[in-house]
């Protein structure tokens, strides 16, 4: 079985500041890993995955993320959040190529002027 | 291209009540998922179907839950009878569902957020 840790409930950030967001996995084996975002009222949208390959994965809205087998984790960054960026993350796990996908409990970043 | 459509959006019952929720998944997608988020929580996968058939529903309550996809298109999650606890918001995804290919990205809906009272 999978589980993920989100290291923070909550991340206050003033606008054009860096933001890292925290995300630990465990597993006996090998997984695919993922953020989302999730607006207000919304869905959640997926920014970036890592399959394979590369190490640092770029995704949408400037967002990046950095798989460390080591350490078991795959921190999210951004180097200059905009107040549209007030959301709630997600990271997710999966252990095969369409199964189920386990998700943390989300950390809430609110972006102030 | 249409996203995933879910309905209603917002749902307010009482304990006790049976409750319907309906997804309509992205054109073409075989794979559908209803997943539970409870407030303060990261979703949680009540059930898969591929095509219509279900892969995974081990985290169904089925003593009172129930969900179906006849035809393996649109689906409905039912609640009968709603508890205090079932107070969450459902989403529903879908991914395109071949298998043996590259990893899938799922779609999610924007959600019914129930309310149980």
């Amino acid at each position: 079985a999978q589980s993920v840790t989100q290291l923070d409930s909550q991340v206050p950030v003033f606008e054009e500041a860096p933001v890292e967001l925290r995300c630990n996995y465990s597993s006996s084996v090998s997984v695919y890993l993922f953020w989302y975002v999730q607006y207000p009222n919304q869905g959640l949208q997926l920014l970036l995955k890592y399959l394979s390959g590369s190490t640092l994965v770029k995704g949408i809205n400037g967002f990046e993320a950095e798989f460390n087998k080591s350490q078991t984790s795959f921190h999210l960054r951004k180097p200059s959040v905009h107040i549209s960026d007030t959301a709630e993350y997600f990271c997710a796990v999966r252990a095969d190529s369409w199964g189920k996908l386990q998700f943390g409990a989300g950390t809430q970043v609110v972006v102030t002027p | 291209e249409a996203g995933v459509a879910q309905s209603p959006r917002y749902k307010i019952i009482e304990k006790r009540q049976s409750v319907a929720f309906w997804c309509n998944p992205i054109s073409g997608h075989a794979t559908l998922y209803w997943y539970q988020q409870i407030l303060g929580q990261g979703p949680k996968l009540l059930i898969q179907f591929q095509n219509n058939g279900v892969v995974d529903d081990s985290q169904l309550p089925k003593d009172r839950f129930s969900a179906e996809r006849l035809k393996g298109v649109d689906s409905t999650l039912k609640i009968q009878p709603a508890k205090l606890e079932d107070s969450a918001v459902y989403l529903c995804a879908s991914s395109l569902g071949v298998s043996g290919t590259a990893v899938e990205t799922q779609y999610f809906g924007p959600g019914t957020r129930l309310l149980v009272l």
